[in-house]
């Protein structure tokens, strides 16, 4: 399977514990994004990579949410100190640079957290 | 603020009828429109875009108009199959000097019954 990539697909935590998600892109896409889904909602913006560079952080990513894409490669989203409120999908998505314009992102299957 | 929306959260439809799911945006600054679809348990999908100059654009099975005097975009399935069956969001794509970012509206559900 070439698509995106995302571990685990499940996650459960209490609140106060630190969890950490893996994106692994399209191998050829340069661009890779974050976006966070409650349900019934369309996903929102968290932050996006181009190649290694964090471009763009959205206001919803607080302190306690990082994220890094060490080699160009896979990205990692991390959520310290975890709250109720931080029970969602966290979905991945990636796209060609020269397609990111029009907004065709493929997406992956997310990463489903529940703190309880 | 600036938002995109759906006006109807459900649409039922018998198979092989068309479907036709509507979307209010209020940024006029949008580049880009785009629908995604999302099925049960899976990440979205892209469907089609529709670049802010243009008012229509026909794919596969599928038409999005664009009217922008009303700020209303619209997609349009052709004989609705139950693979159909799925959650269809519509986004806006602005684009800036760091690049650019969807901003998606809630959501119409679409279900095709056989």
């Amino acid at each position: 399977d070439t698509g995106v990539s995302q571990d685990p697909r499940h996650k459960i935590t209490k609140r106060g514990q630190n969890v950490t998600f893996r994106c692994d892109p399209i191998s050829e896409h340069n661009r890779l994004y974050w976006y966070r889904q409650t349900l019934g909602q369309g996903p929102e913006f968290l932050t996006y990579f181009q190649n290694e560079a964090q471009l763009e952080k959205s206001r919803l990513l607080s302190d306690r949410f990082s994220a890094e894409r060490p080699k160009g490669s896979f990205s990692t989203l991390e959520i310290q100190r975890t709250e109720q409120g931080d029970s969602a999908m966290y979905l991945c998505a990636s796209s060609l640079l020269r397609r990111a314009n029009t907004g065709e992102l493929f997406f992956g299957e997310g990463s489903r957290l529940t703190v309880l | 603020g600036e938002s995109v929306g759906l006006h109807l959260p459900t649409l039922s439809v018998q198979e092989g009828d068309n479907s036709i799911i509507n979307c209010a945006y209020s940024n006029s600054a949008s580049d880009y429109f785009i629908w995604y679809k999302q099925e049960s348990g899976k990440g979205p999908q892209f469907i089609i875009d529709i670049r802010s100059n243009m008012d229509k654009r026909q794919g596969q099975r599928v038409t999005v108009l664009l009217n922008k005097t009303v700020k209303h975009l619209s997609l349009q399935i052709a004989a609705t199959q139950p693979g159909d069956s799925a959650v269809y969001f519509c986004a806006e794509n602005i684009l800036n000097n760091a690049g650019n970012m969807l901003t998606f509206g809630g959501g119409t559900r679409l279900m095709v019954k056989p």
